[in-house]
């Protein structure tokens, strides 16, 4: 089982270029998560996916956010235009069926936007 | 609003003593309770789960309780090791929100040799 596969590990950018973060959940999971973790807000919750349709967006910050899951396989967070707060490292996590399922997740991708 | 605190923030112990760390929450309209252990630069493990009408869960030298009534939690630690240096997290899933977690702030704790 390889677990959940995130890209890039750190990404460095420049205020408002665009930012794609990937995630590639473990197989046969139907449930994808999105999250952000910063010392401030510690870890929020941005978006969920269950079968590749999202469930609950409340969490993202900003119309600049948006999260797509094309297939059960791959997942991206984009942020257009990307500014200075937005620096944070963001998980991807994902689970089977059922709230008692616990969360598997990604090792995380470092942003850092200048 | 579903708000998970930790205390302590930070620990530090030598090795081989026993420890506890405390999660609480404010709503107990909960489906269940996971601890997560993070280590620098990584993701998050899941450590125990409890589920609502459980009232703990043990895995080798771990013990988790949940006192749901009370909004409490705490994870015992037996017989530290350095091994064990990490931030612990505990968070709840609301039993209106399906499988959304909220995350305490975590304990980072630090056993020394």
């Amino acid at each position: 089982d390889a677990g959940v596969i995130q890209s890039p590990r750190h990404e460095v950018t420049e205020m408002g270029q665009e930012v794609t973060l990937r995630c590639k959940p473990i197989s046969g999971h139907d449930y994808l998560f999105w999250y952000r973790q910063t010392m401030m807000r510690g870890l929020e919750l941005l978006i969920y996916f269950n079968n590749n349709v999202p469930i609950d967006d409340s969490g993202m910050p900003e119309d600049r956010f948006s999260a797509k899951m094309p297939n059960a396989s791959f997942s991206t967070l984009k942020i257009q235009p990307s500014e200075p707060r937005d620096s944070a490292v963001y998980f991807c996590a994902s689970s089977w069926t059922g709230a008692d399922q616990p969360q598997h997740f990604g090792d995380g991708t470092r942003l850092s936007i200048l | 609003k579903q708000e998970v605190t930790q205390i302590p923030a930070a620990l530090s112990v030598p090795e081989g003593e026993n420890l506890v760390l405390n999660c609480s929450f404010t709503d107990s309209a909960i489906y269940n309770l996971q601890w997560f252990r993070q280590d620098p630069g990584k993701g998050l493990t899941s450590l125990l789960l409890i589920q609502s009408s459980q009232r703990e869960q043990t895995s080798g030298r771990l013990n988790a309780s949940l006192d749901k009534s009370s909004g409490r939690s705490t994870l015992y630690i037996a017989a530290s090791q350095p091994g064990d240096s990490a931030t612990y997290l505990c968070a709840v899933t609301p039993e209106d929100a399906g499988n959304m977690l909220t995350f305490g702030g975590g304990t980072r704790l630090m056993v020394k040799p």
